[in-house]
């Protein structure tokens, strides 16, 4: 079993319809979790970042953190065609200080 | 967040022969990371690059193959030596920011060994 599993997809929505994205991991010592986007061709960006277990909103963008069942979720609302991307969940002991595990990546494509 | 310059973006490379890849950063920050995204595959950490020590490298990865070097706070480079097709990927190097919770990466060097 992967420390991080993530369903690479590709998933594919309409425009204005809201995103979910998930991610599930095994380590118990996972503290920090992270959001990326990636553009082709591009490093990865960061979204969001939680700390523990909570929900974090920013703007369209809300991260989830469930650590009891550990898992993670990025819903995106109003999704626009500028959203089409990968997005990467990573995850840490001590956040990026401590270097991060990542998911594959899930691909979205969001229909006009 | 920190600006991070990578150079080369991209090279093809033949087989047998090595590649510096650099990494600056507008900023000094104590740690430096460089982590591999292969096709298909998850971001993987190759090695933690501390100023003013040895590179602490993760499992399945070693020093010889992976040379990294910290000379400041703000550069790094990493070697890929004696590249083989297997080692054609996406190299980047990432800097942890904002009370080291915080990782920001720059735009990769995409490496193809022929």
């Amino acid at each position: 079993q992967k420390e991080v599993e993530q369903d690479p997809g590709p998933l594919s929505v309409p425009e204005g319809a809201i995103v979910s994205l998930n991610c599930t991991y095994s380590n118990s010592a996972f503290q920090y979790f992270m959001w990326y986007r990636q553009y082709s061709r591009k490093g990865p960006e960061l979204l969001m970042y939680t700390y523990s277990s909570g929900n974090k909103e920013d703007g369209r963008f809300t991260a989830q953190v469930d650590k009891s069942s550990k898992y993670i979720s990025l819903f995106i609302r109003d999704s626009q065609p500028s959203d089409s991307a990968t997005y990467l969940c990573a995850m840490g002991p001590g956040g990026g200080a401590d270097g991060l595990t990542f998911g594959k990546g899930t691909h979205l494509i969001i229909q006009p | 967040s920190a600006v991070i310059s990578q150079k080369p973006s991209r090279d093809i490379c033949q087989r047998g022969t090595s590649l510096t890849i650099q990494c600056q950063v507008d900023s000094q920050v104590t740690m430096m990371f460089w982590y591999r995204q292969q096709p298909g595959q998850s971001l993987t950490l190759i090695a933690t690059a501390n100023q003013g020590s040895e590179a602490t490298y993760e499992s399945g990865f070693v020093i010889d193959k992976f040379p990294i070097s910290r000379p400041n706070l703000t550069f790094s480079t990493l070697t890929v030596s004696n590249m083989s097709p297997e080692d054609s990927s996406i190299y980047l190097c990432s800097v942890a920011a904002r009370g080291g919770t915080e990782a920001f990466f720059g735009q990769g060097t995409r490496l193809t060994v022929v």
